[in-house]
């Protein structure tokens, strides 16, 4: 999926445990995108980010869910404490500029979070 | 309210027959994309239309962008199995929808021999 990189590809955790989700951007693309995709629904934007800065959120939870794209590093996508319903695939995505100005959206090829 | 409406949802199809996947909004676009996506796997990206009316041809598979930037459709001609799959829309709002990309509701092809 043109170089975008999320890891982990599969991951289980316990009612209450921390999830953490990374991701590498394409090269060169400055701008990452989380969007979470729940079982038979479609894609939901959560949250945008360009370095060290969050750019928009409105799609993320209020409590629990945390995001981050460092200057050195991947993209971290944060889920505390989670709940059952916190299991959905969530899929990373980057551009080198602004979608508004016409730039494509790359996805990486996703982390299946299961919560037990 | 869905702001991508896409139809039909799931399409069933023989080989060889053609098909159209429709995707409408009343909001306008910057940009549209198409991708498709297969189980287990991320969206992965067929075309991007940027100009109002602007038709773009990937092999088979034929995209068109609304005038008005408010719709878009993809004909697949003489359908494959290898064409199954969830195929999914999703745009950019002009104004006020923010830098990044809403997804459409998808339609689920199933192409079979």
């Amino acid at each position: 999926n043109a170089g975008v990189m999320q890891n982990p590809r599969h991951l289980v955790r316990r009612r209450g445990q921390e999830a953490r989700l990374r991701c590498s951007p394409m090269k060169g693309h400055s701008h990452v995108y989380w969007y979470r995709q729940l079982p038979e629904e479609g894609l939901k934007f959560m949250v945008y980010l360009q370095k060290e800065n969050i750019i928009d959120e409105s799609g993320m939870p209020k409590e629990r869910f945390s995001a981050e794209f460092p200057k050195e590093g991947p993209s971290i996508l944060r889920i505390q404490q989670v709940v059952r319903g916190d299991s959905a695939a969530y899929f990373c995505a980057s551009s080198p500029g602004q979608v508004n100005s016409g730039n494509t959206i790359y996805f990486g090829e996703g982390s299946w979070l299961t919560v037990v | 309210t869905q702001l991508l409406e896409q139809s039909p949802q799931f399409l069933s199809i023989q080989e060889g027959e053609n098909l159209t996947v429709y995707c409408n909004s009343s909001s306008v676009f910057s940009s549209l994309q198409w991708y498709r996506q297969e189980p287990g796997e991320g969206p992965v990206l067929l075309v991007t239309v940027v100009t109002g009316g602007e038709v773009k041809k990937l092999k088979r598979l034929t995209f068109q962008f609304g005038d008005a930037r408010k719709d878009s459709s993809l004909h697949i001609t003489a359908a494959q199995p290898g064409d199954t799959g969830l195929y999914l829309c999703a745009g950019a709002v002009l104004t006020g929808g923010g830098n990044k990309l809403t997804f459409g509701t998808g339609t689920q092809l199933k192409v079979e021999l």
